[in-house]
């Protein structure tokens, strides 16, 4: 039950794209199409970004988008806003009802 | 509205067990897969335990014989008794409602533990 591999940081001006990474296993990534996206705002809780690759829940605004190949899962936040600055973490299935989450990448608007 | 509120946290002693509970409201428990997830101070995310709806468990390899998952149908609640704790269980520990999709939609606010002498 290895962590999934996040970029520690992330950075960009606001209005660029920033894309985050998440490197995993076939095993947990690269076996399921159950890779999710949370949001954690200092002192807060996490908050669901992306689900099942690349679907995003109601309210989330659409410049936050997900991908994957192979092993790896992406988020790319299009459109960088102020209150995008927050740390993001990946989640996976890794099968037998275990879950994993990613290390944490901290994205900064400069 | 769907809520989750943790309590039961607090300051225990290397070895000492305590009790989280995690009360719900806006959905039933038990129709619903529920996870532990923890943090430790200035670390990542780690995923602890889950509670399926037809009553499977499971641990993550770090709290497995240690920590034991359970609910109340009645009080509409989730629980994690923690025993033979150490220094490296402290953790804001939240408790979070799983989808089918294997996601996790609602968080608590969470409730800090911390092992210490």
């Amino acid at each position: 039950q290895s962590a999934l591999t996040q970029p520690p940081s992330a950075s960009g001006s606001p209005g660029q794209s920033v894309t985050i990474s998440c490197t995993g296993t076939s095993s947990d990534i690269g076996g399921y199409n159950y890779v999710s996206w949370y949001q954690q705002h200092p002192g807060k809780a996490p908050k669901l970004m992306i689900y099942e690759v690349s679907k995003r829940p109601s309210g989330v605004p659409d410049r936050f988008s997900g991908s994957k190949s192979g092993n790896t899962a992406s988020l790319t936040v299009s459109g960088l806003q102020a209150e995008d600055e927050a740390d993001y973490y990946c989640s996976s299935y890794a099968g037998s009802n275990n879950y994993v989450f990613g290390t944490g990448t901290k994205v900064t608007a400069l | 509205e769907v809520q989750l509120v943790e309590s039961g946290g607090g300051l225990i002693q290397p070895g000492g067990s305590l009790r989280l509970s995690c009360a719900a409201s806006g959905f039933t428990v038990s129709s619903n897969y529920m996870s532990w997830v923890r943090q430790a101070p200035g670390k990542g995310l780690e995923w602890v335990s889950v509670f399926y709806t037809g009553g499977t468990m499971n641990y993550a390899d770090s709290v497995k014989g240690r920590f034991t998952i359970s609910r109340d149908n009645s009080k509409n609640t989730l629980y994690l008794q923690m025993s033979s704790l150490r220094a490296e269980d402290t953790a804001v520990y939240y408790c979070a409602r799983g989808r089918p999709g294997h996601y996790y939609d609602y968080w608590g606010q969470g409730t800090l533990v911390t092992v210490s002498s």
